[in-house]
Protein backbone atom coordinates (compact mmCIF):
# COMPACT_ATOMS: atom_id res chain seq x y z
CA UNK A 1 0.00 0.00 0.00
CA UNK A 2 1.53 3.22 -1.33
CA UNK A 3 1.79 5.88 1.55
CA UNK A 4 2.26 9.88 1.43
CA UNK A 5 3.96 11.83 4.27
CA UNK A 6 4.40 15.93 3.96
CA UNK A 7 6.65 17.81 5.69
CA UNK A 8 7.79 21.24 6.38
CA UNK A 9 7.25 24.53 8.55
CA UNK A 10 3.80 24.93 9.56
CA UNK A 11 4.20 28.76 9.89
CA UNK A 12 5.32 31.15 6.57
CA UNK A 13 5.75 34.80 6.62
CA UNK A 14 4.00 36.96 4.26
CA UNK A 15 6.02 37.13 0.97
CA UNK A 16 8.28 34.85 1.66
CA UNK A 17 8.25 30.95 -0.02
CA UNK A 18 6.21 27.90 1.21
CA UNK A 19 8.21 24.96 0.73
CA UNK A 20 7.17 21.69 1.40
CA UNK A 21 7.96 18.01 0.74
CA UNK A 22 6.18 14.87 0.28
CA UNK A 23 7.60 11.09 0.92
CA UNK A 24 6.50 8.20 -0.71
CA UNK A 25 6.88 4.71 0.86
CA UNK A 26 5.29 1.23 -0.08
CA UNK A 27 5.86 1.66 -3.66
CA UNK A 28 8.59 3.83 -5.96
CA UNK A 29 7.88 7.12 -7.15
CA UNK A 30 9.01 5.71 -10.87
CA UNK A 31 5.84 5.38 -13.76
CA UNK A 32 3.56 7.91 -11.84
CA UNK A 33 2.54 11.85 -11.31
CA UNK A 34 2.64 12.95 -7.96
CA UNK A 35 0.71 15.97 -7.21
CA UNK A 36 -0.49 19.05 -4.24
CA UNK A 37 -3.76 19.88 -3.42
CA UNK A 38 -4.60 22.43 -1.04
CA UNK A 39 -7.83 23.05 1.26
CA UNK A 40 -8.12 26.86 2.72
CA UNK A 41 -9.99 26.36 6.08
CA UNK A 42 -13.43 25.95 6.24
CA UNK A 43 -13.26 25.53 2.18
CA UNK A 44 -13.09 23.69 -1.24
CA UNK A 45 -9.93 21.33 -2.58
CA UNK A 46 -8.26 23.01 -4.98
CA UNK A 47 -5.74 21.56 -7.32
CA UNK A 48 -1.97 22.59 -7.09
CA UNK A 49 0.24 20.82 -10.01
CA UNK A 50 1.49 17.51 -10.75
CA UNK A 51 4.67 16.32 -11.51
CA UNK A 52 5.98 12.92 -13.54
CA UNK A 53 8.80 10.84 -12.04
CA UNK A 54 10.41 11.97 -15.49
CA UNK A 55 10.50 15.79 -14.03
CA UNK A 56 7.35 16.91 -16.61
CA UNK A 57 5.22 19.39 -14.53
CA UNK A 58 1.42 21.21 -14.90
CA UNK A 59 -0.10 23.92 -12.66
CA UNK A 60 -3.31 25.36 -12.03
CA UNK A 61 -3.05 28.56 -13.69
CA UNK A 62 -4.50 30.65 -11.09
CA UNK A 63 -1.34 29.80 -9.22
CA UNK A 64 1.03 29.01 -11.93
CA UNK A 65 3.63 32.31 -11.41
CA UNK A 66 4.19 31.73 -8.42
CA UNK A 67 4.68 27.25 -8.26
CA UNK A 68 7.56 25.27 -8.56
CA UNK A 69 6.75 21.41 -7.88
CA UNK A 70 10.11 19.10 -8.06
CA UNK A 71 10.70 15.26 -7.81
CA UNK A 72 13.98 13.26 -6.65
CA UNK A 73 13.62 10.01 -7.43
CA UNK A 74 16.45 8.93 -5.60
CA UNK A 75 14.56 9.70 -2.15
CA UNK A 76 11.25 8.63 -3.46
CA UNK A 77 10.52 12.67 -2.94
CA UNK A 78 8.48 15.55 -4.43
CA UNK A 79 8.63 19.10 -3.38
CA UNK A 80 6.22 22.12 -3.86
CA UNK A 81 7.02 26.12 -3.52
CA UNK A 82 4.87 28.59 -3.22
CA UNK A 83 6.41 31.93 -3.42
CA UNK A 84 5.23 35.88 -2.57
CA UNK A 85 2.44 33.95 -0.21
CA UNK A 86 -0.20 35.94 1.84
CA UNK A 87 -3.03 34.92 4.30
CA UNK A 88 -5.08 34.03 1.24
CA UNK A 89 -2.87 30.75 0.87
CA UNK A 90 -3.45 29.40 4.66
CA UNK A 91 -4.39 25.60 4.19
CA UNK A 92 -3.95 22.26 4.86
CA UNK A 93 -1.80 21.19 2.09
CA UNK A 94 -2.01 17.54 0.74
CA UNK A 95 0.54 15.31 -1.33
CA UNK A 96 -1.34 13.28 -3.50
CA UNK A 97 -0.82 10.21 -6.32
CA UNK A 98 -2.55 11.13 -9.31
CA UNK A 99 -3.37 7.24 -11.52
CA UNK A 100 -3.87 7.72 -15.22
CA UNK A 101 -6.51 5.05 -15.34
CA UNK A 102 -7.42 4.77 -18.60
CA UNK A 103 -6.59 6.61 -22.17
CA UNK A 104 -7.60 10.18 -20.79
CA UNK A 105 -8.58 9.82 -17.02
CA UNK A 106 -6.74 10.49 -14.20
CA UNK A 107 -7.67 10.21 -9.86
CA UNK A 108 -6.17 11.13 -6.63
CA UNK A 109 -6.00 7.66 -5.51
CA UNK A 110 -3.93 7.64 -2.88
CA UNK A 111 -3.33 10.66 -0.02
CA UNK A 112 -1.35 12.06 2.74
CA UNK A 113 -2.62 12.89 5.78
CA UNK A 114 -2.19 16.97 4.80
CA UNK A 115 0.10 19.30 6.81
CA UNK A 116 -1.83 22.89 8.00
CA UNK A 117 0.48 26.35 6.57
CA UNK A 118 -0.65 29.57 8.47
CA UNK A 119 0.93 32.63 6.39
CA UNK A 120 1.31 34.97 9.24
CA UNK A 121 3.94 37.38 10.56
CA UNK B 1 -17.37 30.06 -6.34
CA UNK B 2 -16.56 26.41 -7.49
CA UNK B 3 -16.73 25.13 -10.69
CA UNK B 4 -18.67 22.52 -9.87
CA UNK B 5 -21.72 23.30 -7.66
CA UNK B 6 -22.87 20.83 -4.66
CA UNK B 7 -25.43 21.09 -2.00
CA UNK B 8 -23.88 22.65 0.97
CA UNK B 9 -25.41 19.89 3.09
CA UNK B 10 -28.10 16.82 3.12
CA UNK B 11 -29.09 14.19 5.60
CA UNK B 12 -31.26 11.39 6.17
CA UNK B 13 -31.79 8.68 8.67
CA UNK B 14 -30.23 5.87 9.34
CA UNK B 15 -31.02 3.39 7.26
CA UNK B 16 -32.52 5.71 4.43
CA UNK B 17 -31.20 6.43 1.12
CA UNK B 18 -29.90 9.82 -0.04
CA UNK B 19 -28.29 11.36 -3.11
CA UNK B 20 -25.32 14.61 -3.73
CA UNK B 21 -25.64 16.30 -7.13
CA UNK B 22 -22.54 18.05 -8.91
CA UNK B 23 -23.21 20.19 -11.33
CA UNK B 24 -20.89 21.50 -13.85
CA UNK B 25 -21.11 23.12 -17.59
CA UNK B 26 -19.87 22.31 -21.19
CA UNK B 27 -16.75 22.79 -20.31
CA UNK B 28 -15.97 19.70 -17.72
CA UNK B 29 -18.28 17.41 -17.36
CA UNK B 30 -20.39 18.70 -20.36
CA UNK B 31 -17.81 17.62 -22.23
CA UNK B 32 -17.33 14.20 -21.76
CA UNK B 33 -15.04 14.25 -18.63
CA UNK B 34 -15.36 11.97 -15.91
CA UNK B 35 -16.23 12.73 -12.28
CA UNK B 36 -14.89 11.10 -9.17
CA UNK B 37 -15.82 11.48 -5.63
CA UNK B 38 -14.13 11.74 -2.41
CA UNK B 39 -15.16 11.15 1.02
CA UNK B 40 -13.37 13.32 3.68
CA UNK B 41 -13.98 11.98 7.64
CA UNK B 42 -13.34 14.86 9.99
CA UNK B 43 -10.09 15.49 10.45
CA UNK B 44 -9.03 12.84 7.80
CA UNK B 45 -7.76 13.39 4.08
CA UNK B 46 -10.30 13.05 1.07
CA UNK B 47 -10.06 9.09 0.63
CA UNK B 48 -11.36 7.87 -3.41
CA UNK B 49 -15.02 6.89 -2.90
CA UNK B 50 -16.06 6.12 -6.73
CA UNK B 51 -14.12 7.20 -9.91
CA UNK B 52 -15.29 7.26 -13.45
CA UNK B 53 -18.19 8.31 -12.56
CA UNK B 54 -19.61 4.79 -11.74
CA UNK B 55 -16.53 2.45 -10.67
CA UNK B 56 -15.96 1.72 -7.07
CA UNK B 57 -12.32 1.30 -5.53
CA UNK B 58 -11.42 -2.02 -3.80
CA UNK B 59 -12.81 -2.08 -0.51
CA UNK B 60 -15.59 0.89 -0.99
CA UNK B 61 -18.73 -0.75 0.12
CA UNK B 62 -21.67 -1.41 -2.45
CA UNK B 63 -23.36 1.17 -0.44
CA UNK B 64 -22.26 4.10 -2.73
CA UNK B 65 -22.96 4.25 -6.06
CA UNK B 66 -22.04 7.35 -9.29
CA UNK B 67 -24.18 8.10 -11.84
CA UNK B 68 -23.34 10.57 -14.34
CA UNK B 69 -26.05 12.83 -17.32
CA UNK B 70 -25.49 15.78 -19.34
CA UNK B 71 -23.68 18.10 -17.31
CA UNK B 72 -24.25 16.39 -13.70
CA UNK B 73 -23.39 13.87 -11.77
CA UNK B 74 -24.77 11.89 -8.43
CA UNK B 75 -23.66 9.80 -6.08
CA UNK B 76 -26.03 7.98 -3.79
CA UNK B 77 -25.84 6.16 -0.91
CA UNK B 78 -28.22 3.74 0.66
CA UNK B 79 -28.11 2.13 3.61
CA UNK B 80 -27.02 5.02 5.95
CA UNK B 81 -24.81 4.47 8.63
CA UNK B 82 -23.30 6.66 11.26
CA UNK B 83 -19.90 6.18 9.33
CA UNK B 84 -21.00 8.13 6.73
CA UNK B 85 -21.24 11.08 8.19
CA UNK B 86 -18.66 13.32 6.02
CA UNK B 87 -17.91 15.84 3.59
CA UNK B 88 -18.18 14.17 0.08
CA UNK B 89 -16.63 16.32 -2.73
CA UNK B 90 -17.00 15.64 -6.62
CA UNK B 91 -13.92 16.84 -8.87
CA UNK B 92 -13.68 16.35 -12.88
CA UNK B 93 -11.11 18.26 -15.04
CA UNK B 94 -12.17 21.62 -17.10
CA UNK B 95 -10.91 21.90 -20.54
CA UNK B 96 -11.06 25.94 -20.09
CA UNK B 97 -9.61 26.18 -17.09
CA UNK B 98 -7.23 24.11 -17.80
CA UNK B 99 -7.63 22.35 -14.49
CA UNK B 100 -8.33 19.70 -12.37
CA UNK B 101 -11.52 21.07 -10.06
CA UNK B 102 -13.40 20.41 -7.21
CA UNK B 103 -17.38 21.00 -5.89
CA UNK B 104 -17.22 23.20 -2.65
CA UNK B 105 -18.25 19.69 -0.74
CA UNK B 106 -21.34 18.61 0.83
CA UNK B 107 -21.51 17.99 4.47
CA UNK B 108 -23.41 14.25 4.80
CA UNK B 109 -25.02 14.48 8.55
CA UNK B 110 -26.86 11.01 9.43
CA UNK B 111 -29.62 11.81 11.75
Amino acid sequence: QVQLQESGPGLVKPSETLSLTCTVSGGSISSYYWSWIRQSPGKGLEWIGYISYSGSSDYNPSLKSRVAISVDTSKNQFSLKLSSVTAADTAVYYCARLHHYDSSGYIFDFWGQGTMVTVSS
Amino acid sequence: QSVLTQPPSVSGAPGQRVTISCTGSSSNIGAGYDVHWYQQLPGKAPKLLIYANTNRPSGVPDRFSGSKSGTSASLAITGLQGEDEADYYCQSYDSSLSAWVFGGGTKLTVL
